[in-house]
Parts: C-alpha cells; structure tokens; sequence
C-alpha cells in the first residue's frame, strides 16, 4: 500500500494564480481531509470529506475548493492564489469513525506551497 | 476558545532521560478521542497514540504513554528513555463524538540532548 500521496512536493505561485493539489489514499477509506499548517498555528481543518460526493467546510475554507468525484481522490483547488496561503498542505484519510474507537488518521508527506 | 491547549512551545531532554509533554482540552462532548502525533523534521505526521474518553486505563504504545487526567481535561504525553531520534514536534489532537475531524494544538518542540 502506497498510503496517502501527495502531488506536488513543492510549489511556487503567483499572485493570483491557480493550482490543484492532488491527494490519493489506497486504503479505501472513506474520510479524507485537508488540513493546512503554518508556524505557531498547528494544523487547521480546510475542507473535509466523509464520502465519494460529499464534502464540507472546515475551519478554514476560504480560497480553496475540493470534491470528491470517487473513494481514492480528494484534491485541493486554490482558485486565486494568495500570499496569505504559503503554507504546508497536509492531506490525511481515515475509516469513518462512528462515535468510537482509535481510528487515526494516515496524512500524507505534505506540500510546501509559496504564493509570491 | 482553544479545544487543544499545549503550553510548552519548546522542551529540552538529557538522552535516556524521561519527558512529560502537556495538553489540555476543552469539549463538552462525553466521548471523545485523543491523539498524539510526531513530526520529525523531514515533515511527515507519525501516529503515537490514542486514548479514548471511556478508557478505562491510560494508553500505552512502547515508550509512549499518555497520563490521561479526565477531571482535569488533560491527556500529557510521556515519553520514557528518551533517544535522539525521538527529537521532533510532537502535536495533540481532539475528535469529538461522531465527527472525524481532528482539532489540533499548536504543538510543542522536543529536543533531546546527548
């Protein structure tokens, strides 16, 4: 198993541009979430996923769009790239956890993107 | 207001020494879930451990356990005979009931010194 992939591993934009970030997991999971992390801040929730066609806003959406088209994918759009988004993405998946039980969370290795 | 509180942006360990990491939460939640997570400086996200709020005994995992203080809304990570690889930023994290969403802290700096 390949785990959760991330493509880019690195990124530079422009102000103003766009770009997706790919996420995959092999795992058959059926949660998958973007998170993004900045120095001093920890991990914030962006977007989340519980299911091929259903996806909802975490803690901070803003600037960013994701779907959820089958079970493997889940990729991250920046629709008008902002210097306030240079940041390290980190995608994670999951089982569904119901109310109980470890069920961690598999991130994958990241993508470190500057917006100019 | 904070769900995942982590006081300690930095923490220094003598190699083979032991380390209390702390983290607070706040939830009104009954049932809950408690994560650990290590971040070394190559960027991946490891999984340490879990605890879950009806857990009767508190979690352990090899050299990692977790002193789970449920009054106090507390769940500190303890690392036993610290090693140099065990130097990374170590993160807290809270799933509440029904939810997969992880809350996460802001994450504390270990570094163990030879």
């Amino acid at each position: 198993n390949a785990g959760v992939t991330q493509t880019p591993k690195f990124q530079v934009l422009k102000t103003g541009q766009s770009m997706t970030l790919q996420c995959a997991q092999d795992m058959n999971h059926e949660y998958m979430s973007w998170y993004r992390q900045d120095p001093g801040m920890g991990l914030r929730l962006i977007h989340y996923s519980v299911g091929a066609g259903i996806t909802d806003q975490g803690e901070v959406p803003n600037g960013y769009n994701v779907s959820r088209s089958t079970t493997e994918d889940f990729p991250l759009r920046l629709l008008s790239a902002a210097p306030s988004q240079t940041s390290v993405y980190f995608c994670a998946s999951s089982y569904s956890s119901g109310t109980s039980g470890r069920n961690e969370q598999f991130f994958g290795p990241g993508t470190r993107l500057t917006v100019l | 207001a904070q769900k995942i509180t982590q006081t300690q942006p930095g923490m220094f360990v003598q190699e083979k020494e032991a380390v209390t990491l702390d983290c607070t939460y706040d939830t009104s939640d009954p049932s809950y879930g408690l994560f650990w997570y290590k971040q070394p400086s190559s960027g991946e996200m490891i999984f340490l451990i879990y605890q879950g709020s009806y857990d009767q005994q508190n979690a352990t995992e090899g050299r990692y356990s977790l002193n789970f203080q449920k009054a106090r809304k507390s769940a500190n990570l303890v690392i036993s005979a610290s090693q140099l690889g065990d130097s990374a930023m170590y993160f807290c994290a809270m799933r509440e009931t029904g939810a997969n969403n992880l809350f996460f802290g802001t994450g504390t700096r270990l570094t163990v010194i030879p």
